[in-house]
C-alpha cells in the first residue's frame, strides 16, 4: 500500500520568510515518482515538480527548491523569500508505475503581507 | 494548447437525485482520471481510463457511481442516487500516454457538487 503524509496542516508566515513543507511517503516499490502540486484558491491543481526514485539530486527552480531523501522517505519543499502569491494549499503525491496519484492531505500556506 | 475542460463548474442537487459531470481532456492524451476531493482532503482516485478501457476502478462506489469514456476522448461521471457524503469537488485529469515519457497529470478546474 502507498501512503503520503503531510503532517503540517497549516503554516502561516510573513512575506519574505523562508518556509519548508514536509512530505513523508511509504511505498514498497523500488520505482516510483514523487510530485508536488499547488492548489490556489481558484481550485485548479498546478503541477510543480516530478522526481523519480532513482534521482536524489536536489532541485532548485527560482525561489522553489526540493530535497529528496530516500533514506528518510521524505520529499520536502522549500519556498525562499515567500510572497503573498504563494498562498495556496500544497499537495505532495506519489505515483507507482503509470498509475494514478496518491495524494497527501495537503498543507495550507498563508503568506501574510 | 487548451487545458482539461470540465462542466458544469458548480452543481447543487438534493440527495437521491442524479447528476452527471463531463470532462474533455487535453488533445492527444490517452490516459484520463477522475478524482474526488472532499473539503480539507487530498484528491482520491475514482477511476482511471487508458483510451476507452478502464485501468483502475477499485475505489469507485459502483453501486451509485458510473463512468465512461466515449471513443477514448471525452468522459462522463455519473452519480445515481447521490448521498450527502458525495459533496466534493470532482476533478478530471489527463496525461499523455500509457507508454509515454511524460507522467505529468494535468488537472481541470473541477466540478463542485453540493448535495443537500
Amino acid at each position: 500500500a502507498q501512503k503520503v503524509t503531510q503532517a503540517q496542516t497549516e503554516i502561516s508566515v510573513v512575506e519574505k520568510e523562508d518556509v519548508t513543507l514536509d512530505c513523508v511517503y511509504e511505498t514498497r516499490d523500488t520505482t516510483y515518482y514523487l510530485f508536488w502540486y499547488k492548489q490556489p484558491p481558484s481550485g485548479e491543481l498546478v503541477f510543480l515538480i516530478r522526481r523519480n526514485s532513482f534521482d536524489e539530486q536536489n532541485e532548485i527552480s527560482g525561489r522553489y527548491s526540493w530535497n529528496f531523501q530516500k533514506s528518510t522517505s521524505s520529499f520536502n519543499f522549500t519556498i525562499t523569500a515567500s510572497q503573498v502569491v504563494d498562498s495556496a494549499v500544497y499537495f505532495c503525491a506519489l505515483m507507482r508505475g503509470r498509475r494514478a496519484l496518491t495524494f497527501g492531505s495537503g498543507t495550507r500556506l498563508q503568506v501574510q503581507p | 494548447e487548451a487545458g482539461v475542460a470540465q462542466s458544469p463548474r458548480y452543481k447543487i442537487i438534493e440527495k437521491r437525485q442524479s447528476v452527471a459531470f463531463w470532462c474533455n481532456p487535453i488533445s492527444g492524451h490517452a490516459t484520463l482520471y477522475w478524482y474526488q476531493q472532499i473539503l480539507g482532503q487530498g484528491p482520491k482516485l475514482l477511476i482511471q481510463f487508458q483510451n476507452n478501457g478502464v485501468v483502475d476502478d477499485s475505489q469507485l462506489p459502483k453501486d451509485r457511481f458510473s463512468a465512461e469514456r466515449l471513443k477514448g476522448v471525452d468522459s462522463t461521471l455519473k452519480i445515481q442516487p447521490a448521498k450527502l457524503e458525495d459533496s466534493a469537488v470532482y476533478l478530471c485529469a489527463s496525461s499523455l500516454d500509457w507508454a509515454g515519457v511524460s507522467y505529468e497529470q494535468y488537472f481541470g478546474p473541477g466540478t463542485r457538487l453540493t448535495v443537500t
